[in-house]
């Protein structure tokens, strides 16, 4: 039982390039969510899914984009990479629908854009 | 919209001491959630309070939630360096989809 699972852990970009950041959870959960973490900041949700085929924006959500295609994984795309987007980004999980549970974090992606 | 918010941002502390945290919420909250998160780690669930002027305590930790139910408050006592981290308080927006986490308070205590 892995729990959440994010790949790459680690990744540099130039600006203008894009990339796919995975989340993977195997707990069966309904809602998944990316969320960016900034010095003093907090955790603030990009896009969010409460289900499989559903996604939704979150606070930021500009310059990225989900899917979800199957329950257990949620992909975030970042189609033109700007140094505004170094940050670390993490994943996370809940269920069941319906009721609030705790969320379930992966280990983040630190991402950094020059 | 509805901010939540946390004082104070940063803490330090000599090994010992006591340590709290408080969240305030612009509205009123149906429950709380506090999280973990240790340096270079990932957010750890610690607690759910759900009820009005709820206590709950794990071993050194005590967890209240107001009785107006938009104030939650943590309190570390006999702080050790193990508490080290930054400390996230998370209320439900409008709908069970997802929460609004606080900006943290960062813990640092000094052996």
């Amino acid at each position: 039982n892995a729990g959440v699972t994010q790949t790459p852990k680690f990744r540099v970009l130039k600006t203008g390039q894009s990339m796919t950041l995975l989340c993977a959870q195997d707990m069966n959960h309904e809602y998944m969510y990316w969320y960016r973490q900034d010095p003093g900041m907090g955790l603030r949700l990009i896009h969010y899914s409460v289900g499989e085929g559903t996604t939704a924006k979150g606070e930021v959500p500009d310059g990225y984009n989900v899917s979800r295609l199957k329950k257990q994984n949620f992909l975030l795309g970042l189609e033109s990479a700007a140094p505004s987007q170094t940050s670390v980004y993490f994943c996370a999980s809940t269920g069941p629908r319906g009721s609030y549970n705790e969320q379930f974090f992966g280990p983040g992606t630190r991402l950094t854009v020059l | 919209g509805q901010q939540v918010m946390q004082i104070p941002q940063y803490q330090h502390v000599q090994e010992g001491e006591d340590f709290t945290t408080y969240c305030n919420s612009s509205t009123t909250l149906s429950n709380i959630q506090w999280y973990k998160q240790r340096p270079g780690g990932h957010p750890v669930f610690l607690i759910q309070l759900v009820k009005s002027g709820e206590v709950k305590k794990q071993k050194r930790l005590t967890f209240q939630f107001g009785e107006a139910k938009k104030n939650s408050s943590l309190h570390i006592t006999a702080t050790q360096t193990t508490d080290v981290g930054t400390y996230f308080c998370a209320g439900p927006q409008t709908s069970y989809d997802k929460v609004i986490f606080g900006p943290g308070t960062s813990l640092s205590v000094i052996p």
